[in-house]
């Protein structure tokens, strides 16, 4: 079974700083697929990045990257110039590898509130 | 292009009724999945259709089931409503294909089910 953990339920950070999401997670395969999401108000998932686990370089799109270190068992996300329009749900998914299936295990999710 | 779109946005039942919510895909994708995110929580899967066949069922009563049509969009029924059930439904799809690297999801805004 696949678990993703996230201790952090609320963070603040100051417009233009950097904020670092924690996201942990436990499976016994050795292919998957980590996924960050931000979840606004409207209730809308919007998918921000993604690491595979066979990928060698951490992944970045934008102001976002992911930290990612697979002996720890961590996919930290990192929002760099942090930006008022960046309040929201953020939520560390995970995917097993496995032909067509699609099926996403969420953590519990992190609020975050950018302050101006 | 069209995102993915559900319906009806919001609505409201009493217990024991039964619900049916429609989605429809991005164009081209053939993979649709449904999760259900109760207030506070991540989302949590439900089902996943490929091609009109169920891939994949998560942890949910027999209430819930689940079709795709021919067109490739989806309805997702519950019927024997309970008050746990109140949630926002989210439907997400994905293609399903060779360059299909990271199988990112794409999701609706969601149905938002009140249960009396």
């Amino acid at each position: 079974a696949q678990k993703i953990t996230q201790t952090q339920p609320g963070m603040f950070v100051q417009e233009k700083e950097a904020v670092t999401l924690d996201c942990t997670y436990d499976t016994s395969d050795q292919s998957y697929g980590l996924f960050w999401y931000k979840q606004p108000s409207s209730g809308e998932m919007i998918f921000l990045i993604y690491q595979g686990s066979y990928d060698e370089q951490n992944a970045t799109e934008g102001r976002y990257s992911l930290n990612f270190q697979k002996a720890r068992k961590s996919a930290n996300l990192v929002i760099s110039a942090s930006q008022l329009g960046d309040s929201a749900m953020y939520f560390c998914a995970m995917r097993a590898a496995s032909g067509s299936a699609r099926q996403l295990t969420f953590g519990s999710g992190t609020q975050l509130t950018v302050l101006p | 292009d069209a995102g993915v779109t559900q319906s009806p946005t919001h609505l409201i039942k009493t217990r024991g009724q039964q619900v049916t919510l429609r989605c429809s895909p991005i164009s081209g994708h053939k993979s649709v999945s449904w999760y259900q995110q109760v207030l506070g929580q991540g989302p949590q899967f439900i089902f996943q259709y490929y091609e009109k066949e169920e891939r994949g069922r998560g942890n949910f009563p027999d209430r819930f089931s689940a079709r795709q049509f021919p067109n490739y969009s989806s309805e997702l029924n519950v019927n024997a409503l309970l008050l746990g059930d109140s949630a926002l439904y989210l439907c997400a799809s994905s293609f399903v294909g060779g360059q299909d690297r990271t199988g990112e999801l794409f999701f609706g805004e969601g149905s938002r089910l009140t249960v009396l």
